[in-house]
């Protein structure tokens, strides 16, 4: 069975906050991982890669534990605009339709 | 970045008619594009795989009689709700990929919203 799971938030930070979101996967063969960002009513984007060795950019740095089974995204000094829902995706090979999306964690930056 | 187009962005119908949602890539070609839906609060879900040139494949579950895919060209497939019912309303989100084999970015039309009365 292939699952991603997310905490649903909401997060509700004030701007300049820390926030780290997780991400559990149910499938060992899954063998890329991504972060995307979805705002209200509208549709996903990538917004980075997931890598074992760690990936940063910016504000953003991502997390892959294949051990755990378990992925992380950390912003730091939030912006109001990084509001929005932030989903988890796994990938499993082959065909390029084998994305399972997570459900999603809610962001409300606050100023 | 790849843009993806979807048309309309917003339908509302009366139960039992057909709704046509077509997506493009506009600036490149996609042999292959991906038919998703989101209900509220709620992760997207593939329903189906457009192949260019041929018949689509549908997720288990996902009824390829009242959901008829179309994928005549390669910038151009064609998402038909047949006969549809208010259990239907949902965003249906179309994605195309310029690439072949392995993992390339998927690159998501901005949807369109149905909602049957």
């Amino acid at each position: 069975r292939k699952e991603v799971e997310q905490d649903p938030g909401p997060f509700n930070v004030p701007e300049g906050a820390t926030v780290a979101f997780n991400c559990t996967y149910s499938n060992s063969a899954s063998q890329s991982f991504f972060w995307y960002r979805q705002d209200c009513r509208k549709e996903p984007k990538l917004l980075m890669s997931v890598y074992s060795s760690g990936n940063e950019d910016g504000r953003f740095t991502a997390q892959l534990n294949r051990a755990s089974q378990y992925i992380s995204l950390l912003i730091i000094d939030s912006k109001l605009s990084d509001s929005a829902t932030y989903l988890c995706v796994a990938y499993y090979g082959g065909s390029q339709g084998n994305l399972i999306f997570g459900k999603g964690t809610k962001l409300s930056v606050k100023p | 970045g790849a843009v993806v187009s979807q048309h309309p962005s917003r339908v509302i119908c009366k139960s039992g008619t057909s709704v046509k949602i077509e997506c493009r890539s506009l600036d490149f070609q996609a042999t292959t594009m991906f038919w998703y839906r989101q209900f509220p609060k709620q992760s997207l879900m593939l329903m189906a795989t457009s192949n260019e040139g041929s018949k689509a494949t549908y997720e288990q579950g996902v009824e390829k009689d009242k959901f008829l895919i179309n994928h005549a060209s390669l910038t151009l497939s064609t998402l038909t709700v047949t006969s549809a019912h208010p259990e239907d309303s949902s965003f249906y989100i179309c994605s195309a990929n310029s690439g072949t084999g392995g993992y390339n970015e998927q690159f998501f039309g901005p949807g369109t919203r149905l909602t049957v009365l």
